[in-house]
């Protein structure tokens, strides 16, 4: 069945450091891909999607780009701020395009410090 | 625009017995998805109704169950409560199927 796998947290970093989250997954077809942010004591949010080959979903200065041939999704952000902190799950749709039943990684536990 | 509202935000109940949570999407979304999170599982897909129908179903027992209104609001039952069924119990709603999901805040289960 389909699945994702993300790099284990916590991942600690300094304020203005750079950020990679790897993601990959296996899924058959085309999967639709999803990044979404937990905040302390309130629910997942939508970070950025892609929904084919190539396209780089973006939000926030939050950047991924769907990569069929690594079958990776990594996010990516230039200058993390401390409000950054927070837990980051990849997720994916399956081909049939229903968002509402998604896969999920384990998570990834984000904290920035000054 | 209110969110999406969870009721009761905590729960303490002990094994054996049943529980119901409540979900209230935003007005005018019509699809509402249950995730259940743990430690150990992380995230994992319940089920979606849409007009009061349950379009997807994810890999759980029986025992968990769910229901949509002519409202959209949407209920969840676990009946027989183990240990196992710990967790934060997410709600999600999309304007249509298979829509982006705004989830809620989550309801905190305990089970003794």
């Amino acid at each position: 069945g389909d699945s994702v796998t993300q790099m284990e947290g916590p991942v600690t970093l300094s304020e203005e450091a750079f950020l990679t989250i790897n993601c990959t997954y296996t899924a058959t077809g085309y999967p639709s891909l999803f990044w979404y942010v937990q905040y302390p004591g309130e629910g997942l949010q939508l970070l950025l999607k892609a929904t084919k080959a190539d396209d780089k979903g973006s939000n926030k200065g939050f950047e991924a780009t769907y990569r069929k041939e690594t079958t990776s999704f990594h996010l990516e952000k230039g200058s993390v701020q401390v409000s950054d902190s927070a837990v980051y799950f990849c997720a994916l749709s399956d081909q049939t395009g229903t968002a509402s039943k998604l896969t999920f990684g384990t998570g990834t536990r984000l904290q920035v410090t000054l | 625009k209110a969110g999406v509202t969870q009721t009761p935000r905590y729960l303490i109940k002990t094994r054996g017995q049943q529980v119901t949570l409540s979900c209230s999407p935003i007005s005018g979304h019509r699809s509402v998805s249950w995730y259940q999170q743990t430690p150990g599982q992380g995230l994992q897909f319940l089920f979606e109704y849409f007009s009061e129908t349950q379009r997807n179903k994810g890999n759980f027992p029986g025992r968990f169950s769910g229901r949509q209104f002519s409202n959209s609001r949407s209920e969840m039952n676990v009946s027989t409560l183990e240990l196992g069924d710990s967790a934060l119990y997410l709600c999600a709603s999309s304007l249509s199927q298979g829509g982006k999901l705004f989830f809620g805040s989550g309801t905190q289960l305990s089970v003794l």
